[in-house]
C-alpha cells in the first residue's frame, strides 16, 4: 500500500505552460507539505496544510499555486512555468498530536521531476 | 532563522565497515526534534532515525545510531556493518516543537565500496 503518492513523477512541458502535479495520502494524516529539491539537492518548504488551511508559504512566486480539496489530497499548480522551475517537487504528510500543535515524523512521497524546456 | 550544515559533501566507506555522517544545526530553541532522512538513487526520502531533543538517550534504528550532543548542537549518525545497500544522499533535518517545516541541511552522498 502506498503511503504518500504522487502523479506524475516524471513531467517534462515548454516554458509558459501549465502544469499541475498531485499529491495524496492514505495515512490518515492531517498535515501535507509541498518541498523543492533543486539541482543541488537542496530540500526546502514551500507550503504547508493542516486539515485544508494553509500554514506555510515559504516565500514562494504566486505562479504556484497549491490546493487542497480535502486532508487527503494536496496539489500543485504551477503556472506560467519558467526554466528556474526544473526541479523535483516532493510531497510529505504527518500527523497532528495534540492541540499544542505537535506535528508527527514527515512521511514523503516519490518525487516528481519537473524538467521545462 | 535556524539552519543545518552537513559538512562532508561525500563520504565513502568500504562495505562492513563504519561510517560516521556530521551534522550540526543552529537553533535557539530548546524544544525541537533532529531527523536523519535517505534518499537512494530511487529518489525516495527514507527516514532512517529521529531524536527528540529532551531525551538525553541517543536513538538506535539496528545498524543506525546517533550521536546527539544538544549543548554543542550536534547530531551525527553512524551506520554500522555498512552494506550496498546504504549507498545514498543522507539529510539531516531539523524542526522546531509545535513547527511545520523541516529544515534540511545540504546532504552527504555516501558511497559503499565493496
Amino acid at each position: 500500500d502506498t503511503a504518500v503518492s504522487q502523479t506524475p513523477k516524471y513531467l517534462v512541458t515548454q516554458m509558459g505552460n501549465d502544469k499541475s502535479i498531485k499529491c495524496e495520502q492514505n495515512l490518515g494524516h492531517d498535515t501535507m507539505y509541498w518541498y523543492k529539491q533543486d539541482s543541488k539537492k537542496f530540500l526546502k518548504i514551500m507550503f504547508s496544510y493542516n486539515n485544508k488551511e494553509l500554514i506555510i508559504n515559504e516565500t514562494v512566486p504566486n505562479r504556484f499555486s497549491p490546493k487542497s480539496p480535502d486532508k487527503a489530497h494536496l496539489n500543485l499548480h504551477i503556472n506560467s512555468l519558467e526554466l528556474g522551475d526544473s526541479a523535483v517537487y516532493f510531497c510529505a504528510s504527518s500527523a497532528q498530536r495534540s492541540l499544542a500543535a505537535l506535528t508527527d515524523t514527515q512521511y514523503f512521497g516519490p518525487g516528481t521531476r519537473l524538467t521545462v524546456l | 532563522a535556524q539552519t543545518v550544515t552537513q559538512s562532508q559533501p561525500e563520504m565513502s566507506v568500504q562495505e562492513a565497515e563504519t561510517v560516521t555522517l556530521s551534522c550540526t544545526y543552529d537553533t535557539s530553541e530548546s524544544d525541537y526534534y533532529l531527523f536523519w532522512y535517505k534518499q537512494p538513487p530511487s529518489r525516495q526520502m527514507i527516514l532512517v532515525i529521529r531524536q527528540e531533543a529532551y531525551k538525553q538517550q541517543n536513538a538506535t534504528e539496528n545498524r543506525f545510531s546517533v550521536n546527539f550532543q544538544k549543548a554543542a548542537k550536534s547530531f551525527s549518525l553512524k551506520i554500522s556493518d555498512s552494506q550496498l545497500g546504504d549507498a545514498a544522499m543522507y539529510f539531516c533535518a531539523y524542526r522546531a516543537q509545535g513547527a511545520q517545516k523541516l529544515v534540511f541541511g545540504q546532504g552527504t552522498r555516501l558511497t559503499i565500496n565493496p
